[in-house]
């Protein structure tokens, strides 16, 4: 069983469009992060959101975290083909530390 | 500023053999966790390492194991290497609870 659901798995879209990407989880997390993976390379840190009903704004992504602490959303918007990559969301639990990966969605921005 | 760097990039062993991977961490970080990311999944947590001991460790059976340094450098070596340990391995470093930093990881192929 996967405790982080990542949605949907698969997503192409041609530049300018919006999309959100969803996190989802029956566990209380205390930290949710947000990587983006390109090929060949490691998870790059987008954001780490905390604290329940946070959002926080990365240029055209914007990212929010759950009242209950157990989901988050990635929004993009006018996505450009320099967003492609694996989008990773990742949670802590308590004083857990280790990280908890979703299996990703993969983005795909068409020129 | 250098980021977390692993070496080597690719490796290829047959199976039975052992495996030696290192890590150096980001400048300033103290903490090194080691994560296995399969072909379509997302990374799975091995150990982290914090002060030369191993901190926590995931559900990895014990050919898996690791060494940390007084520099904060890491290792990992897999024993009686089996053909479904193919997969990426990623070193992520950080200083505190939040954010990690992650490496390019290694390649490794088990035929």
């Amino acid at each position: 069983t996967q405790l982080l659901e990542q949605s949907p798995q698969f997503l192409s879209i041609q530049e300018g469009e919006n999309l959100t990407v969803y996190c989802n989880s029956s566990s209380v997390f205390s930290s949710l992060q947000w990587y983006r993976q390109e090929p060949g390379e490691g998870p790059v840190l987008l954001v780490t959101v905390v604290t329940g009903g946070e959002v926080k704004k990365l240029k055209r992504l914007t990212f929010q975290f759950g009242d209950a602490r157990k989901d988050s959303s990635l929004h993009i918007t006018a996505a450009q083909p320099g967003d492609t990559g694996l989008y990773l969301c990742a949670g802590q639990r308590g004083s857990n530390y280790k990280l908890t990966f979703g299996k990703g969605t993969l983005l795909t921005v068409n020129p | 500023d250098a980021g977390v760097t692993q070496s080597p990039t690719h490796l290829i062993k047959t199976r039975g053999q052992q495996v030696t991977l290192r890590c150096s961490p980001k400048s300033g970080h103290d903490t090194v966790s080691w994560y296995q990311q399969a072909l379509g999944q997302g990374p799975q947590f091995i150990f982290q390492y914090y002060e030369e001991e191993e901190r926590q460790r995931g559900n990895f059976p014990d050919r898996f194991s690791g060494h940390q340094f007084p520099n904060y450098s890491s290792e990992l070596n897999v024993n009686a290497l089996l053909l479904g340990d193919s997969a990426l391995y990623l070193c992520a470093s950080t200083t505190g609870s939040y954010g990690y930093t992650f490496g390019s990881g290694t390649r490794l192929t088990v035929v």
